[in-house]
Order: structure tokens, then sequence, then C-alpha cells
């Protein structure tokens, strides 16, 4: 196991709702980013958060946020879901944007 | 054009076989190369680094060609325990610093 933990594991919305999705990074690790798997495709970079900034950002709307916190625990948040937004939500963490460990993943489906 | 592209397979593969597959990438200023592992319904987990005087870890061989940009994974010896998505993933520095995956090769290797 990585150590890097990811809650909740599943989770159903509907349309138009609001979402936030939890990481703890791995103990040491100060980076963590976000990717998003559609199923049966690779996993797509959404953004990176390094010391509580974000550093790095994928082709996806405003509409996903995040944020990091003095822990290096990070939240995804991602408003006016649609239901394209259904996949498995991934998180990353690493020391100084190296190596990237995964967590578990959350999967998420719109209805 | 996807940045990082892979064959989707199947790769039906008898256990121990040898099987191998290409994975072609665009940007010639990307700088790691990485195979991780995917099980169904699990998270990405590195497999190997790819160096460029290829490199090998028990069963698995892996081989960049940069004048060419594609990198290769072989696996010898296969085993039922093989069967995954290979994920072929580079990085760059000057891309926001994120991992982009390929859509994954998916093997199945039966007795």
């Amino acid at each position: 196991e990585t150590g890097v933990t990811q809650s909740p594991t599943h989770l159903i919305k509907t349309r138009g709702q609001q979402v936030t999705l939890r990481c703890s990074s791995q103990s040491g690790h100060n980076t963590v980013s976000w990717y998003q798997q559609a199923l049966g495709q690779g996993p797509q970079f959404i953004f990176q958060y390094y010391r509580e900034e974000e550093n790095g950002r994928g082709n996806f709307p405003p509409r996903f946020s995040g944020l990091q916190f003095p822990n290096y625990s990070s939240e995804l948040n991602v408003n006016a879901l649609e239901l394209d937004d259904s996949a498995l939500y991934l998180c990353a963490s690493s020391i100084d944007t190296g190596w990237e460990f995964f967590g578990p993943g959350t999967r998420l489906t719109v209805l | 054009r996807k940045e990082v592209e892979q064959d989707p397979g199947p790769f039906n593969v008898p256990e121990g076989a040898t099987v191998a597959f290409n994975c072609t990438y665009s940007n010639s200023a990307s700088q790691s190369f990485f195979w991780y592992r995917q099980d169904c319904r699990k998270e990405p987990k590195l497999l190997m680094s790819v160096y460029s005087s290829g490199n090998e870890d028990g069963r698995f061989t892996a081989q960049l060609n940069r004048a060419s940009q594609y990198i290769s994974l072989l696996i010898r010896d296969s085993k039922l325990s093989d069967s995954a998505t290979y994920l072929c993933v580079v990085h760059r520095r000057a891309a926001g610093n994120k991992l982009t995956f390929g859509g994954g090769t998916r093997v199945l290797v039966k007795p």
C-alpha cells in the first residue's frame, strides 16, 4: 500500500450537484496531484498542488477546483456536475513534485 | 492526436509466452518515461521507469527510442497474474509537471 488514502470510496450524485473529494497524502509528501479516469481511458491530469499552491493545471473547466491544507492533504471540488464527470478520481502524492504514488481512488457516478 | 498513444488490445497471451507492446509519444521534449500497471477497478501502480539504455526488472524489459519517440514493454514467461492494463506514461516539467498517460494496453494471460 502507498499510504495515500481517499474518501469516499464511492459516491452517487445527480446532475447540477456539487461534490467534494478528499485525499490524504503519504507521510512526508508535500505534493498532491488529481487525475480523472473515465471508463476505458487513461487518467487525465486535473491539477497539482505543491505546498498549498496550485502548481499546474490540465484542460479542465473552472468548475473543477482544489485546495491543499497545511498538513498537505487535499480536496477536489466539482460544481454543477455533468453526466460526463462520472469517472474514477485518483489522487497521487509525491515529495517535491517527484515520483507519484496513487491512492485507491473515488468512483463518482453522476445520474 | 493524443500526446501518448497505445494499442488498447487486448493482447491474449498463453501462459509462459512472451508479449511485447509499444507506446508512442508526440512531444520530443518529454523527459521521463514510465510503465504503470492497473488492475481492474484499482489504482495505477508504478511498474518501472524507462531509461534510454533500456532496463530490465525480472521478466519485464523496457526500452526507449527517443529518435522514433516510442517506448516498449516486453514481458517474458507470462504469468496469469500479469493480466492487467499497462499504462504508458510520459513526464515533462514544462507541462505543468504532470504525468501524461496513454489509454492503456490490456493484456490477458490465459492457461
